[in-house]
């Protein structure tokens, strides 16, 4: 199985907006509402942002969040804040009972 | 509170064997997939597999199929991802992480093992 293909990199200003698209097919993307979203700081274990397309986990703020639209998931940072630069990895369920990663997409707060 | 607490750090020689440990704490260790994601210096995350310790039902990634194996031990709350023969391009940190389910919402991470491989 291929990884998910996520752009390398997106920035944007304090307070804007930014998405983050997460690329597979109909064999785990497209075909499961089991899309997840982690988010990771340098030198720090992941974080769970959103599981399940488009949930929040308790304690995550609701400036983050998540859809889907065919074999595309998408997240959604609103309100850009300093904190959030960081790399954020999309996940999916796939046709084989198994996981697979984005590549992942380097945030940069301008 | 719940807790990953994964064993510390290798540096092993090409060829040898290796098997880390994840101990999980705080909720009921057999009720909840446990994965292994691989992360080599400066890339990004990689789904390895995961294992139902209720029942020791096991799926791996292809990629990694015949590579490591995974297991646990419910006795003692414990995961573990073993290598028969080390080979320099396993050098990577290795997390584990809770999942209440296959379809992979990981809830819960270790703190990562860092492995090591050079002759």
């Amino acid at each position: 199985q291929s990884a998910l293909t996520q752009p390398a990199s997106v920035s944007g200003s304090p307070g804007q907006s930014i998405t983050i698209s997460c690329t597979g097919t109909s064999s785990d993307v497209g075909g499961y509402n089991y899309v997840s979203w982690y988010q990771q700081h340098p030198g720090k274990a992941p974080k769970l942002m959103i599981y399940d397309v488009s949930n929040r986990p308790s304690g995550v703020s609701n400036r983050f969040s998540g859809s889907k639209s065919g074999n595309t998931a998408s997240l959604t940072i609103s309100g850009l804040q300093a904190e959030d630069e960081a790399d954020y990895y999309c996940s999916s369920y796939t046709s084989s009972s198994t996981a697979v990663f984005g590549g992942g997409t380097q945030l940069t707060v301008l | 509170e719940v807790q990953l607490v994964q064993s510390g750090a290798e540096v092993k020689k090409p060829g040898e064997s290796l098997k880390i440990s994840c101990k999980g704490s705080g909720y009921s260790f057999t009720s909840y997939w446990i994965g292994w994601v691989r992360q080599m210096p400066g890339k990004g995350l990689e789904w390895m597999g995961i294992i139902y310790p209720g029942d020791s039902d096991t799926r791996y990634s292809p990629s990694f199929q015949g590579q490591v194996t995974i297991s646990a031990d419910k006795s003692i709350s414990t995961a573990y991802l073993q290598w028969s023969s080390l080979k320099a391009s396993d050098t990577a940190m290795y997390y584990c992480a809770r999942s209440i389910a296959v379809a992979g919402r990981y809830d819960y991470w270790g703190q990562g093992t860092l492995v090591t491989v050079s002759s």
